[in-house]
């Protein structure tokens, strides 16, 4: 009964690297989405999905990529890491059959940049 | 465009106490509304969520919310509060046009013994 699997917990990144937080769900979620956490801003909506092959831009868009080539996968990608990503990620999905239908998160990828 | 405030960043009780956690809406139209919680160092998960017609709505570990539609409201309740319901409450609301929830921006709840 995994739900939904955040890769890796913790990382480190100095400012300019890249790296590719991974995200799958094993519940036949159609939409997925990538939040950020930070102090006093509550969460953020990064990018979402609403099946395969179908991404679109939420809030906080800039400075990362997405793509959805399968419904359980749902990978978030820092081309050039910065400072002001500091931030812990969560990974979101949910059915679309029913708009009372709720989120089901993952546990968080916790990142510094330094 | 629907937005959610959550009164209070931060909530302090004593163990026993009772616990409201405050959470006003704005939608032109029927919401749909969550309350989630957070423990440290954990994602997000479902406490309880309204379902239409109904307005007191039970979740998990005895957390009740009430919904007031003339209020705009969905206010956190629990009678008596344990430490360890210590954690972030986030209320979230999405309306009939789209399923991408709007999060409010959340409440830490701290119990003292």
């Amino acid at each position: 009964n995994a739900g939904v699997t955040q890769t890796p917990k913790f990382q480190v990144l100095k400012t300019g690297q890249s790296m590719t937080l991974q995200c799958a769900q094993d519940m036949n979620h159609e939409y997925m989405s990538w939040y950020r956490q930070d102090p006093g801003m509550g969460l953020r909506l990064i990018h979402y999905s609403v099946g395969a092959g179908i991404t679109d831009q939420g809030e906080v868009p800039n400075g990362y990529n997405v793509s959805r080539s399968t419904t359980e996968d749902f990978p978030l990608r820092l081309l050039s890491a910065a400072p002001s990503q500091t931030s812990v990620y969560f990974c979101a999905s949910s059915t679309i059959q029913g708009r009372n239908s709720p989120l089901h998160f993952g546990n968080g990828t916790r990142l510094t940049v330094t | 465009a629907q937005s959610v405030t959550q009164l209070g960043s931060h909530v302090s009780v004593s163990e026993g106490a009772l616990v409201l956690l405050r959470c006003n809406y704005s939608s032109s139209v029927p919401p749909y509304l969550f309350w989630y919680v957070q423990y440290p160092n954990q994602g997000l998960q479902l406490l309880l969520k309204y379902t239409t017609g109904a307005t007191l709505v039970k979740g998990i570990n005895g957390f009740e919310a009430e919904f007031k539609k003339s209020e705009t409201s969905f206010h956190l309740t629990k009678p008596s509060a344990h430490m360890s319901d210590a954690a972030e409450y986030f209320c979230a609301v999405s309306d009939g046009g789209s399923y991408i929830p709007t999060f409010g921006r959340g409440t830490s709840l701290i119990v003292h013994p």
